[in-house]
């Protein structure tokens, strides 16, 4: 089975300063790993993914995320917030042995607040 | 037209009405996912197309549920006899056949009084 923990459920952060978003996960296996943010009353924009190879995943808007295998994590991060990045994000997992379900599996959200 | 559409985006019905909820993927989309997000929760997976083959439904919580994509691109979710626990947004997801990414649309907001 595969699951995430988001341990956070608010992450409040000044305008300008660095942010972190906590996602932590379990497969069987070696894992695909995803953030999606959520606006309100819209789906999911993907931001970032963790394939393979470089452990320092950069994605849009100047999220980055690192994989530690050792750690189970997957953080988001980025060096210096916007007012505009406020939103529900989410972690999600794919185990690579799973070659049918094909599913992601989501953590529970973190609402980030960006104060001005 | 590149990204995901759903409709309707919103959908009131009383219990024990039908609903049907519609997914246009991402044009050349094998793959075709439907979720359903509880409010305050994250999405969960309810079932997975190949093209028009239904690989998973593992996720459906109930007989009520039944989906479909006949041509293997539009697909549809139906939800019989609706009850209030119903009561969620489902969201379609696409992705195609070389990468790992879903590409999610709007989502519809089903509110069952």
């Amino acid at each position: 089975a595969q699951s995430v923990a988001q341990p956070e459920d608010q992450v409040n952060v000044a305008e300008g300063n660095p942010l972190t978003v906590k996602c932590t996960y379990s497969v069987s296996g070696n894992p695909y790993l995803f953030w999606y943010v959520q606006y309100p009353n819209r789906g999911l924009q993907f931001l970032l993914k963790y394939i393979t190879g470089d452990n320092l995943v950069k994605g849009s808007y100047g999220f980055e995320a690192e994989f530690n295998k050792s750690q189970t994590s997957f953080h988001l991060k980025k060096p210096s917030a916007l007012v505009s990045d406020s939103a529900l994000y989410f972690c999600a997992v794919r185990d690579r042995k799973d070659t049918g379900r094909r599913a992601l599996t989501f953590g529970s959200g973190t609402r980030l607040q960006v104060q001005p | 037209g590149a990204g995901v559409s759903q409709s309707p985006r919103y959908k009131v019905a009383k219990r024990g009405q039908d609903v049907a909820l519609r997914c246009d993927p991402i044009s050349g989309h094998v793959s075709l996912f439907w979720y359903q997000q509880a409010l305050g929760q994250g999405p969960e997976f309810l079932t997975y197309f190949q093209n028009e083959a239904q690989l998973d439904k593992s996720g459906l919580p109930s007989d009520r549920f039944f989906a479909e994509r006949p041509e293997g691109s539009v697909s549809t979710l139906k939800i019989q006899r609706t009850q209030q626990e119903d009561s969620a947004v489902y969201l379609c997801a696409s992705r195609g056949g070389q990468e790992e990414t879903q590409y999610f649309g709007p989502g519809t907001r089903l509110l069952v009084l």
